[in-house]
């Protein structure tokens, strides 16, 4: 089946520094990738849609200088925190969809950001 | 009014057990339906598709119904190992594309 790779799955970082986390298609085309937060006990919120080639686009509320996303190919994405805060500790998740399997979302493992 | 509302739960239950959990969805525009499941800390994990037509895969059925603008997803005798957070997650509509949007998930103890 279809596999997502995300990598680092844990992040231990000082406040201001910059922290980039990727997120590949192993075994498919991935047009479109999702990119999601999570705090403790709430549900994954969306942060932005990145599309291959284009300009990602972002949910209302999310800073895309701080948020930087880059989708440069049909099997790489990447989420850079800029200047990362203590408030931007979080659980990151990405996932892209498999137009080939109903349009199922398959997710990476995630990466546990905690700033210092 | 959040696009996919669910009850958060928990739902403690005995093994053995059956539990239903229902999502809303605002959008009567949506085109695909999921459950998934996510454990703590872990990425969420595809448990099965809704159909209008009802699926069915073991111990676990899932029920769509457009005109209410739910979904659902009934556990049967339920296991230690169901322990987990359910999500609902319903593909909306916007602009030219969907996207998926997720409930805040329900979470589900199962106690021996």
């Amino acid at each position: 089946g279809a596999v997502v790779s995300q990598h680092p799955s844990r992040v231990i970082c000082k406040s201001g520094t910059s922290v980039k986390i990727e997120c590949r298609s192993l075994d498919f085309q991935a047009t479109t990738m999702f990119w999601y937060r999570q705090f403790p006990k709430q549900s994954l919120m969306l942060m932005a849609t990145s599309n291959e080639g284009s300009k990602a686009t972002y949910e209302q509320g999310v800073e895309k200088d701080k948020f930087l996303i880059n989708h440069a190919s049909l099997t790489l994405s990447t989420l850079t925190v800029t200047s990362a805060h203590p408030e931007d500790s979080s659980f990151y998740i990405c996932s892209a969809r498999d137009s080939r399997v109903n349009e199922k979302l398959f997710f990476g493992s995630g990466t546990q950001l905690s700033v210092l | 009014r959040k696009e996919v509302e669910q009850d958060p739960g928990p739902f403690n239950v005995p093994e053995g057990a059956t539990v239903a959990f229902n999502c809303t969805y605002s959008n009567s525009a949506s085109q695909s339906f999921f459950w998934y499941r996510q454990d703590c800390r872990k990425e969420p994990k595809l448990l099965m598709s809704v159909y209008s037509s009802g699926n069915e895969d073991g111990r676990f059925t899932a029920q769509l119904n457009r005109a209410s603008q739910y979904i659902s997803l009934l556990i049967r005798d339920s296991k230690l190992s169901d322990s987990a957070t359910y999500l609902c997650v319903v593909n909306i509509r916007s602009g030219g594309s969907y996207i998926p949007t997720f409930g805040r998930g329900t979470s589900l103890i199962v106690h021996p």
